[in-house]
């Protein structure tokens, strides 16, 4: 297995503009998580799904931050608009029952300038 | 929430020589990881260990769950052991916390 995908591994954008961040889990794991890291902050959780469902939201910052899962093999995190504070490395992790397997991405590091 | 913490925060090493590693966390857990961040910046799952001994290589865990806490031990370090290490519990729900991580650097 590629192990968890996602894209793109750099992304520098402006103030306002809409930003899409992208995730492939691993085959056959029923979780998915995006999280973000900050020197200040750590590492977030901003939210999870099961089975494609998304359960827990809470860590989302705000309205401007969105995300979804069409099926098994995709997710997408989206920002709209994008502020300089939203500037991080943004995770995506997959695992089976949410314990085993607990595979992060290369991660996705966002400049907003 | 349940809260973890890692000692040290910090350590430098020469290659060669062995570390310890602490997590204590406030609240009992029904998993417990060690990731690996390395300087690019790539996570990496060391070990799943909610309770008992584990042994990969050079690296060694142990969880001492009813005294609520962890230990990863290198051994004869190397610089590719540099980078920060994570520990992460959960308490009954899919979602980790994490700790803010040790950040080790062994130099040649």
């Amino acid at each position: 297995d590629a192990g968890v995908i996602q894209s793109p591994r750099h992304e520098v954008t402006e103030m306002g503009q809409e930003v899409t961040l992208r995730c492939k889990p691993i085959s056959g794991h029923d979780y998915l998580f995006w999280y973000r890291q900050t020197m200040m902050r750590g590492l977030e959780l901003l939210i999870y799904f099961n089975n494609n469902v998304p359960i827990d939201d809470s860590g989302m910052p705000e309205d401007r931050f969105s995300a979804k899962m069409p099926n098994a093999s995709f997710s997408t995190l989206k920002i709209q608009p994008s502020e300089p504070r939203d500037s991080a490395v943004y995770f995506c992790a997959s695992s089976l029952r949410g314990l085993y397997g607990y595979t992060f991405g290369s991660g996705t590091r966002l400049t907003v300038v | 929430g349940i809260q973890v913490e890692q000692s040290p925060p910090d350590l430098i090493l020469q290659e060669g020589a062995n570390s310890t590693l602490r997590c204590n966390f406030s609240d009992s857990v029904n998993n417990l990881q060690w990731f690996h961040q390395n300087p690019w910046g790539q996570l990496i799952n060391l070990f799943y260990i909610p309770s008992g001994t584990k042994q990969n290589g050079r690296l060694s865990a142990t969880t001492v769950a009813t005294e609520r806490y962890s230990l990863l031990y290198i051994s004869s370090s190397q610089t590719t052991d540099s980078g920060v290490y994570f520990c992460a519990v959960n308490s009954g729900y899919s979602t980790l916390t994490f700790g803010k991580g040790t950040m080790l650097l062994v130099s040649p």
